[in-house]
């Protein structure tokens, strides 16, 4: 079975700060791994994903995410803050079929 | 539309009433899949159709629910004998061969049984 685990169901950084959100994972195979971003009133939508090779991957809005299989983590970060990136953030993993997703973390942005 | 629509985006209804949620997929997409996420928690995965068929229905939670997809495009979730604990956002998603992961979701069906 594969599962996630975000650490900080609640965020909070000013403006221009850096943004860091924790994500681990578990699974007996080498995973696929995602972050999905979900804007108040929208759907979610894919923000970045690893599948092989580089284990640093970038996605959109300057978001980044590296693939440490050392520390089982796929933590998402953006170096500097936006406001239009208060969201919610959902880590998953799986690939061919099903994704499962972790709880989720809310990210304020303090101007 | 380009993207995944989903209908009804809110349903009221009451205990024991039977309900339908409809999900019109992305034109062109194989693999369609529903997903419930209830208040504070990250999407949980009901049921995934690759075509017509379904091919893992491992996450519907009892034999109350239900989905169709008789064509291999839209898809049909349908719950009997609602309960209160039903109350949740159901999402559907839709995604194309060759692209594992990368799902096209629509905004959800809000479902809430009183």
């Amino acid at each position: 079975a594969q599962s996630v685990t975000q650490l900080g169901s609640h965020v909070s950084v000013s403006e221009g700060a850096l943004v860091l959100l924790r994500c681990n994972y578990s699974s007996s195979v080498p995973p696929y791994l995602f972050w999905y971003v979900q804007y108040p009133n929208q759907g979610l939508q894919l923000l970045l994903k690893y599948t092989t090779g580089a284990t640093l991957v970038k996605g959109i809005n300057g978001f980044e995410a590296e693939f440490k299989q050392s520390e089982t983590s796929f933590h998402l970060t953006k170096p500097s803050a936006h406001m239009s990136d208060a969201a919610e953030y959902f880590c998953a993993v799986g690939g061919n079929e099903k994704l499962t997703f972790g709880t989720g973390t809310r990210l304020t942005i303090i101007p | 539309g380009a993207g995944v629509s989903q209908t009804p985006s809110n349903k009221v209804t009451e205990k024991g009433k039977y309900v339908e949620l409809r999900c019109d997929p992305i034109s062109g997409h194989t693999a369609l899949y529903w997903y419930r996420q209830s208040l504070g928690q990250g999407p949980e995965f009901l049921i995934y159709f690759q075509g017509t068929g379904a091919a893992d229905d491992s996450g519907l939670p009892n034999d109350r629910f239900f989905a169709v997809r008789p064509e291999g495009s839209v898809s049909t979730l349908k719950i009997q004998r609602t309960e209160r604990g039903d109350s949740a956002v159901y999402l559907c998603a839709s995604s194309s061969t060759g692209q594992p992961g990368e799902l096209f979701f629509g905004e959800g069906s809000r479902l809430t049984v009183l």
